[in-house]
């Protein structure tokens, strides 16, 4: 139980084009999913909150404008990033949380390379 | 200052020597302590939740305890496949998730 799947698992674009991730709570009905981002070599930083039916909650220092976050549905949340440059290529991790416990459960990833 | 904070960095096991992994936390209200495993390009695995203190969990050769001030990742007998970084999380009120940078584990044969 509690399994978490992202798409697409790698994605290779060109500089100024958008991109979309989906995550998806296979099992369970999600209502909090979150949406993080993981350098090489360092722990996860979290992105956004995202309620489903409610406006994303971003974390200081992240561009709202750039990375669109939709969470249309309890098992659904898409992660859109924007006129991407090449400084938005990362791995990007989102997770549910099945509520009411506050464990969250990762999706496998999304490799985000900008040329 | 760090909330969270793992300890070794990095530790190295030959197959069958058993270790323990540090996780030590400094806020206040904690409303749960995680721990995962990442593999290499891989999002983190779940493995335990801890909710109170002298909580214990066990799952095959992983134990996991917490304290007030800090849980313990206790690795019994470890195997090369036991090889990952191990991710140590808390959450207080409110709060998203505080990770630590990890402790990157490598198991030999």
């Amino acid at each position: 139980g509690a399994v978490v799947s992202q798409h697409p698992s790698w994605v290779i674009c060109k500089s100024g084009t958008s991109v979309k991730i989906e995550c998806r709570s296979l099992d369970f009905q999600a209502t909090t999913m979150f949406w993080y981002r993981q350098f090489p070599k360092q722990s996860l930083m979290l992105m956004a909150t995202s309620n489903e039916g409610s406006k994303a909650t971003y974390e200081q220092g992240v561009e709202k404008d750039k990375f669109l976050i939709n969470h249309a549905s309890l098992t659904l949340s898409t992660l859109t990033v924007t006129s991407a440059h090449p400084e938005d290529s990362s791995f990007y991790i989102c997770s549910a949380r099945e509520p009411p416990r506050e464990t969250q459960y990762f999706g496998p990833g999304t490799r985000l390379l900008v040329l | 200052e760090d909330q969270v904070t793992q300890s070794p960095e990095a530790l190295r096991l030959q197959e069958g020597e058993s270790s323990s992994l540090n996780c030590s936390y400094t806020v206040s209200g904690l409303r749960g302590l995680f721990w995962y495993r990442q593999d290499p390009g891989k999002g983190p695995e779940f493995l335990f939740t801890l909710y109170s203190a002298g909580e214990e969990k066990e799952k095959e050769r992983l134990k996991a305890t917490l304290t007030k001030k800090e849980s313990f990742l206790h690795i019994t007998a470890p195997k090369p496949e036991d090889s990952a970084t191990y991710l140590c999380a808390v959450i207080q009120a409110g709060t998203a998730l505080i990770f630590g940078k990890g402790t990157t584990l490598s198991v030999s044969s």
